[in-house]
């Protein structure tokens, strides 16, 4: 069984511009999450898509956002970068809405923002 | 307010030692579920453990063994023998109050030297 895969897995873009990264769950997976991970601030939430509809978001900005496609896998987007978006993002897939849901985690985009 | 935390950031020990992870949580709901996970220099999480609120027994699994106690807010995690692939950075974490929302603890990073 396939895991959570993430692409791509390394990304350098420019201040300004805007990023798109990509999210494939485990197979027959509905719930995908996404977290943003840096030295300073640690794992944080930013959104959780269950069957094409976001249900919990995080305290970002506005810029960050995302989606759901029928298939389950997810796009999140972040416009007009900062330095400070660069990060590890994570991608987590299971298979229910339920709080005691195991979550798959992927390996992560590094995005650095120069 | 939810909220975990790691209070040490760095362990270091050498094989075959004992080594316990320290994690306590805050959260007002009743139901809750409470994670550990591992991320190696892969990135990925890899997922351990899940222990519900409403059961307080502890968990052993080879080495790993998991002390619950809601007394105490705790959920502390045991190496024994500790080995040199346990080195990786260890989070706990606590879902409640929403879908699949997972709270970090900053992390603890073991070193297990030979």
């Amino acid at each position: 069984k396939a895991g959570v895969t993430q692409t791509p897995r390394y990304l350098i873009k420019t201040r300004g511009q805007q990023v798109t990264l990509s999210c494939s769950p485990i197979s027959g997976h509905r719930s995908v999450s996404w977290y943003q991970q840096t030295p300073g601030q640690g794992l944080q939430f930013l959104f959780e898509y269950f069957s094409e509809t976001q249900r919990n978001k995080g305290n970002f900005p506005g810029r960050f956002s995302g989606r759901q496609f029928s298939n389950s896998r997810s796009e999140m987007n972040v416009s007009t970068l900062e330095l400070g978006d660069s990060a590890l993002y994570l991608c987590a897939s299971s298979s229910s809405g339920s709080l005691n849901t195991e979550a798959f985690f992927g390996q992560g985009t590094r995005l650095t923002v120069v | 307010a939810q909220k975990v935390t790691q209070a040490q950031t760095e362990i270091s020990v050498v094989e075959k030692e004992d080594v316990t992870l320290d994690c306590v949580y805050e959260t007002r709901d009743t139901t809750y579920y409470l994670f550990w996970y591992k991320q190696p220099p892969s990135g990925e999480l890899v997922f351990l453990i899940r222990r519900n609120s409403f059961d307080e027994q502890n968990e052993i699994s080879g080495r790993y063994s998991w002390n619950f106690q809601k007394s105490t807010s705790s959920f502390n995690f045991t190496i024994t023998a500790s080995q040199v692939v346990d080195s990786a950075v260890y989070f706990c974490a606590l879902s409640a109050g929403g879908y699949n929302k997972l709270i970090f603890g900053a992390g603890t990073r073991l070193a297990v030297h030979p």
